[in-house]
């Protein structure tokens, strides 16, 4: 079946401008997660969603990063005003409800703030 | 919160054995997982420990000593294919398993 899909692949944009990054999870399942890895850097947590739950914004770096998730399956993550240190790889993740430990990661957005 | 601890590289030759470990500090065991990353793609899943042992899935088998805080990734009958970076990584507690990653060690498997 499909896996975890995202667009765009890349993106460039200058510093100060909005980007929306968005994440197609795999179908059926509840959970899903953002995070970025910058280069030479591990996986940064920024924002899980499960189910119709309040999401948990713990790892999200500053309140130009927001993210929805619409009807439990689609979701964006928006980063307004951006700056050169956003540049990074975004990485989506999702995970069945059986079994939350696996996480299937999409192809990531590489974003470049010029 | 988690602290994760791995080595940063590690070379091996083709054919041989590798042994990743991984070292960690949680306030709230949940398990650890592995997971494996080749250069430019995403992370792909490996194995998820949470009791004691061995566990043993093909080629590669993962370690878990909880009294330890220590972890290892084996890699047995090395292939061209492995090189990758290894993601050591320790879940929060309760039943959102957010992981907090370690940097990954970085495989470089020669002929």
């Amino acid at each position: 079946g499909a896996g975890v899909s995202q667009s765009p692949s890349n993106k460039v944009t200058e510093k100060g401008k909005d980007v929306e990054l968005r994440c197609d999870p795999i179908s059926g399942h509840t959970a899903l997660y953002w995070y970025r890895q910058s280069l030479g850097q591990g996986l940064e947590f920024l924002i899980y969603f499960q189910g119709n739950s309040a999401p948990d914004k713990s790892g999200l770096p500053s309140d130009r990063f927001s993210a929805e998730r619409t009807g439990g399956s689609v979701s964006t993550l928006t980063i307004q005003r951006t700056q050169q240190e956003d540049s990074a790889v975004y990485l989506c993740a999702s995970s069945s409800a059986a079994a939350t430990y696996e996480q299937y990661f999409g192809p990531g957005t590489r974003l470049t703030v010029t | 919160g988690q602290n994760i601890d791995q080595p940063t590289e590690m070379t091996a030759t083709e054919g041989a054995i590798v042994q990743i470990n991984c070292t960690y500090q949680t306030s709230g065991f949940n398990g650890l997982f592995w997971y494996q990353q080749h250069a430019g793609e995403a992370p792909t899943f490996l194995s998820y420990n949470v009791l004691d042992g061995l566990e043993e899935k093909g080629r590669f088998s993962s370690f878990l000593s909880r009294s330890k805080g220590y972890s290892y990734l084996l890699l047995k009958e090395l292939q061209m294919k492995d090189s990758a970076s290894y993601l050591c990584a320790v879940p929060s507690s309760g039943g959102s398993y957010i992981p907090t990653f370690g940097r990954g060690t970085s495989l470089i498997v020669h002929p």
